[in-house]
């Protein structure tokens, strides 16, 4: 069975305090996996996908990295807006995505 | 371009009564999902249209839950009749190619009484 497992569960940093979320996976097949940031009330938001091992994808202060079994998300200087929770997903067989419990970040200013 | 737009955004309904949640995907989108968060729980699958078709309703926990898409635009998921445990946030989301990230709504909120 596909599984995704998220760590930390949650994680508080100050301002300017580089760290990184961790995503591993099982999965038959691997198609993508994905990373979305979600605020509260809110729909999960698409960050990146990653379709195979040693890809690596930035944006802002984000980068998002993956190996064969797990994916990071790295967070350089992260600001307040930063907050959010942090889901990822893996893509297996068909279209639907598996997704972790998510990792729920505060940054502190 | 539109998001994909969901409502009611919030539910209260009583055990036994039905609930009908709609979606409406962005224009062109013909993969349409749906998907659920109970309570201290991973997102998970429901179902999948590509276009008018029910492509995997796999994640349908049983046959109280009913979704339709009509002409292959928007799309409604009716639970009937509503139990405690269907209690939770039901997102859709709509792609172009069903292989790459989504766009999800904000989801509607249920809660079961």
């Amino acid at each position: 069975e596909d599984q995704v497992t998220q760590s930390p569960e949650a994680l508080r940093l100050q301002e300017g305090e580089s760290s990184s979320l961790n995503c591993s996976y099982t999965v038959s097949g691997l198609r993508g996996l994905f990373w979305y940031r979600q605020d509260p009330g809110k729909g999960p938001e698409f960050l990146f996908t990653l379709y195979s091992a040693g890809e690596e994808k930035e944006k802002e202060r984000l980068k998002a990295t993956l190996t064969k079994k797990e994916s990071f998300l790295h967070i350089t200087a992260p600001k307040p807006e930063d907050s959010a929770t942090y889901l990822c997903a893996v893509q297996a067989r068909g279209n639907k995505l598996v997704f972790g419990a998510g990792t729920i970040l505060r940054v502190k200013s | 371009e539109a998001g994909v737009t969901q409502f009611p955004s919030h539910s209260v309904i009583e055990k036994g009564q039905t609930v009908t949640l709609r979606c409406d995907p962005i224009s062109g989108h013909d993969n349409l999902y749906w998907y659920r968060r109970v309570m201290g729980k991973e997102i998970k699958f429901l179902l999948h249209f590509v276009k008018e078709s029910k492509q995997d309703e796999s994640g349908m926990p049983n046959n109280r839950f009913l979704a339709e898409r009509t002409g292959g635009t928007y799309s409604t998921l009716k639970v009937q009749p509503a139990e405690l445990e269907d209690s939770g946030v039901y997102f859709c989301a709509s792609s172009q190619s069903g292989y790459h990230g989504y766009t999800f709504g904000s989801g509607t909120r249920l809660t079961v009484v």
